[in-house]
């Protein structure tokens, strides 16, 4: 059981606008750290995709977009695209009683139509 | 740029310790915090730990017990030690770079990350 909890997936056609969801809660999200976002192609590692909510490192397409508001995160992608199928996980960070650690959703399977 | 290759035995058995290495090429060591997150087949992401070059540390709470990272900066590398081991050790285990945001690690994310390598815990 992730602490950030993502849908196990989503689709969309080609073209079409997908938003995937993080929920979290007053120990993280909601405490105010920051969301970041990573896409896992199949068979490689993660690589980021949006830091400190809704920044894009140099060479990710602005057709990648993240939000934050309360104790939730989304990653939106439009204009979608056969190479956009892969894992998506969001990643926090959560301070409580049992400890304080960084701590990742279960992640998303995209599926282009 | 910075890049990260992971190395250390495919295959541990039950109760032994695991070993892994990280060595980055590209860049220096210092002056960055460093990590280890695994995925079991098929699941998701779990951090283990951070290492600061300067070897100061923070493991997740969850693994605390069992975990050791340590730095070696003459050769720059970092390493992972996980003891007594089970079948639920397994998994791909990367290493990755922490990028500070505003200087908090609280805030900060991992980039780049190692290519992966999977570890098996089987007799």
């Amino acid at each position: 059981q992730s602490v950030l909890t993502q849908p196990p997936s989503v689709s969309g056609a080609p073209g079409q606008r997908v938003t995937i969801s993080c929920t979290g809660s007053s120990s993280n999200i909601g405490a105010g750290y920051d969301v970041h976002w990573y896409q896992q192609l199949p068979g490689t590692a993660p690589k980021l995709l949006i830091y400190g909510n809704s920044n894009r490192p140099s060479g990710v397409p602005d057709r990648f977009s993240g939000s934050k508001s309360g104790t939730s995160a989304s990653l939106a992608i439009t204009g979608l695209q056969a190479e956009d199928e892969a894992d998506y996980y969001c990643q926090s960070y959560d301070s409580s009683l049992s400890g304080s650690r960084v701590v990742f959703g279960g992640g998303t399977k995209l599926t282009v139509l | 740029q910075v890049q990260l290759q992971e190395s250390g035995p495919g295959l541990v058995k039950p109760s032994e310790t695991l070993s892994l290495t990280c060595t980055v090429s590209g860049g220096s060591i210092s002056s960055y915090y460093w990590s280890w997150i695994r995925q079991p087949p098929g699941k998701g992401l779990e951090w283990i730990g951070y290492i600061y070059y300067s070897g100061s540390t923070n493991y997740n709470p969850s693994l605390k017990s069992r975990v050791t990272i340590s730095v070696d900066t003459s050769k720059n590398q970092f390493s992972l030690k996980l003891s007594s081991v089970t079948a639920a050790d397994t998994a791909v285990y990367y290493c990755a770079r922490v990028v500070l945001w505003f200087g908090e690690l609280l805030m900060s994310w991992f980039d780049p990350w190692g290519q992966g390598t999977l570890v098996t815990v089987s007799s």
